[in-house]
């Protein structure tokens, strides 16, 4: 079955600094996608990165790219150059391709903060 | 171009009551997605639509919630006998998909913000 874990709860990062955020995931399909959603205060969600199962390059959008390690099962995204507007709930999510159909799952969240 | 719209962005029922959520999904998105969110928590999966048909239902809390969606276009949640523990705020997301790829990203809307009083 699908599973998608954050285990961390929260997160402190000072402006300017990198930070990374924890993802695993776990999957019996070798087809799958794996997002990672950005959530402010406001409650909208706004995509960040996506990574596919059988990408051989780790995602990079701006700021961000996703640490993808498929053998630990681990999609980890990472914010360089932290910005007081980053401060926000992430979401990992993971979506198989196959037999699973279009079911879209995620994880708990991690609230990032962003300090000055 | 215009993105995912749903409506009412709050709605305030009485517990027994039943309730209709809309979503407009981006003009040629052939995927839709419900999904739940409580206070402080993550999105939990309710259905999905791939055109008008829903291959997965299972991620509906009880049978009290069913969705449709017509045309390929525009899907309505709807919510009988409303509980307390309905009370959240319901997302609604849409995706081009095409099959056997799993890479589109969805594109949500604001959300309506339902409290079961």
């Amino acid at each position: 079955a699908q599973k998608i874990t954050q285990t961390q709860p929260g997160m402190f990062v000072q402006e300017k600094e990198a930070v990374t955020l924890d993802c695993t995931y776990d999957t019996s399909d070798p087809s799958y996608g794996l997002f990672w959603y950005k959530q402010p205060s406001s409650g909208e969600m706004i995509f960040l990165i996506y990574q596919g199962s059988y990408d051989q390059q780790n995602a990079t959008e701006g700021r961000y790219s996703l640490n993808f390690q498929k053998a630990r099962k681990s999609a980890n995204l990472v914010i360089s150059a932290s910005q007081l507007g980053d401060s926000a709930m992430y979401f990992c999510a993971m979506r198989e391709g196959g037999t699973g159909g279009f079911k879209t799952i995620f994880g708990a969240g991690t609230r990032l903060f962003v300090k000055a | 171009g215009a993105g995912v719209s749903q409506s009412p962005s709050n709605k305030v029922t009485e517990k027994g009551k039943d309730v209709e959520l809309r979503c407009d999904p981006i003009s040629g998105h052939t995927a839709l997605y419900w999904y739940r969110q409580s206070l402080g928590q993550g999105l939990e999966f309710l259905i999905y639509f791939q055109g008008n048909s829903a291959p997965d239902k299972s991620g509906l809390p009880s049978d009290r919630f069913s969705a449709e969606r017509t045309g390929g276009s525009v899907s309505t949640l709807t919510i009988q006998r409303t509980q307390q523990e309905d009370s959240a705020v319901y997302l609604c997301a849409s995706s081009l998909n095409l099959v056997g790829l799993a890479g589109y990203e969805q594109y949500f809307g604001p959300g309506t913000r339902l409290t079961v009083t």
